[in-house]
């Protein structure tokens, strides 16, 4: 099975604008997570879709959505972009098996500069 | 913010020794995954290990957990060079994984 995907790999943006990212899970897999890392911050959970719709929410401000489709394809959407948004973006997926002991599989991230 | 936290932040260990790093974290768990990171790439899965288990073995890994205590640890048998990452705990709460800061193994030939 092919891997978790993600579009573009590397961006450069500059403040005030927007960008999109893109991401494909596992085929099967219905979850898909996104992820920040910052060397500051670490890694901070961002939000989880299922079914086309938002499961989980964490602790960012409005300026982070995103959005799954029915093919389980996602994209998150950060506007009116600041300088701390400079960040490697990653997202994971997972079958959402409802075991409560589902491996979430990670894809290459997108490495996101604000100039 | 981060419910788990790694100890040592940074390890430097010959090629052949063994590498261990543990992880607390502060609230119940459904299960406990542990990732490695290569320089700023994705994370690779390890190891999963359920709340309910108290010891997983995957090829030259050993994972234990000890949910009396909050705590996880991992162990990397005769390591190598290729081993060099950085290595995560991430605790899963309903499909939301809250990650430590991270353990810097640096293996030297």
């Amino acid at each position: 099975k092919a891997g978790v995907t993600q579009t573009p790999r590397y961006l450069i943006k500059t403040r005030g604008q927007q960008v999109t990212l893109s991401c494909s899970p596992i085929s099967g897999h219905r979850s898909v997570s996104w992820y920040q890392q910052t060397p500051g911050q670490g890694l901070q959970f961002l939000f989880e879709y299922f079914s086309e719709t938002q499961r989980n929410k964490g602790n960012f401000p409005g300026r982070f959505s995103g959005r799954q489709f029915s093919n389980s394809r996602s994209e998150m959407n950060v506007s009116t972009l600041e300088l701390g948004d400079s960040a490697l973006y990653l997202c994971a997926s997972s079958l959402a098996s409802g075991s409560g002991a589902d491996t979430q599989y990670f894809g290459p991230g997108t490495r996101l500069t604000v100039l | 913010s981060q419910q788990g936290e790694e100890d040592p932040q940074a390890l430097s260990i010959q090629e052949g020794e063994n590498a261990t790093m543990n992880c607390s974290y502060k609230t119940s768990i459904n299960n406990l995954q542990w990732y490695r990171q290569n320089s700023g790439r994705g994370l690779v899965h390890l190891i999963l290990i359920r709340s309910n288990e108290r010891e997983k073995h995957s090829g030259r890994l050993r994972v234990t957990l000890d949910t009396s205590k909050k705590s996880s640890s991992l162990l990397i048998t005769a390591s190598r060079a290729a081993d060099t990452a950085s290595y995560f705990c991430a605790t899963d709460r309903g499909n939301k994984l809250t990650f430590g800061g991270g353990t810097r193994v640096l293996v030297k030939p």
